[in-house]
């Protein structure tokens, strides 16, 4: 079972739906959590951290955590194309200091 | 967040050689790390960069073939030593401020060839 497990997709939506991007991990101690954004031939920025349950909202991004069932999704409203890229999940186990571990990454494809 | 930047930005090198690449930060940082982004696929970690003492290297990646330096708090060193073209990558570094709650930030990377 890898580490952090992302479905590679590519996932489509029409522009203007929500995008969600599912995430899991295998290690129950891991304490934060992370979704970067990745455009073909650029390095990852960070969308969103979230280190409780629950949701966090940060303009049209929502991340959503719940430990007990090893999860970590982010939702997209009002996907626009530029939102077309590869959204990594990242996580940092506990013990782990700061070193991160990735999922292989989703494609997002916004259309028009 | 951190301003971060790398050179070279991309190169392209003959097997056997040895690449060197400099990752340099805007403000003092706590944590620098190397990653390694092969064609299509996630960040892999390399190492952590620490500050006045040898880098702690992951699983798979030993200093002999990427020996890292990190002279102080806002600059590292990454060397891509006897090159294959197995090594053909994107490498970046990464900085944090240090905490279990710190982002981490990446620098633009560096493509490298190996022909």
């Amino acid at each position: 079972q890898k580490e952090v497990e992302q479905n590679s997709g590519p996932l489509s939506v029409p522009e203007g739906a929500i995008a969600s991007l599912n995430c899991t991990y295998s290690d129950r101690g891991s304490q934060s959590f992370f979704w970067y954004r990745q455009y073909s031939g650029k390095s990852p920025e960070l969308i969103m951290s979230i280190y409780s349950n629950g949701d966090k909202e940060d303009g049209r991004f929502t991340a959503q955590l719940n430990k007990a069932s090893q999860y970590v999704s982010l939702l997209i409203r009002d996907s626009q194309p530029s939102d077309s890229a590869t959204y990594l999940c990242a996580v940092i186990k506990v013990g782990g200091g700061n070193k991160l571990t990735f999922g292989t990454g989703t494609q997002l494809k916004v259309e028009l | 967040s951190a301003v971060i930047s790398q050179k070279p930005s991309r190169d392209i090198c003959q097997r056997g050689t040895s690449l060197t690449i400099q990752c340099q930060v805007d403000s003092q940082v706590t944590m620098m790390f190397w990653y390694r982004q092969q064609p299509g696929q996630s960040l892999t970690l390399i190492a952590t960069a620490n500050q006045g003492s040898e880098a702690t290297y992951e699983s798979g990646f030993v200093i002999d073939k990427f020996p890292i330096s990190r002279p102080n708090l806002t600059f590292s060193t990454l060397t891509v030593s006897n090159m294959s073209p197995e090594d053909s990558s994107i490498y970046l570094c990464s900085v944090a401020r240090g905490g279990a709650k710190e982002t981490q930030y990446f620098g633009p990377g560096t493509r490298l060839l190996v022909l």
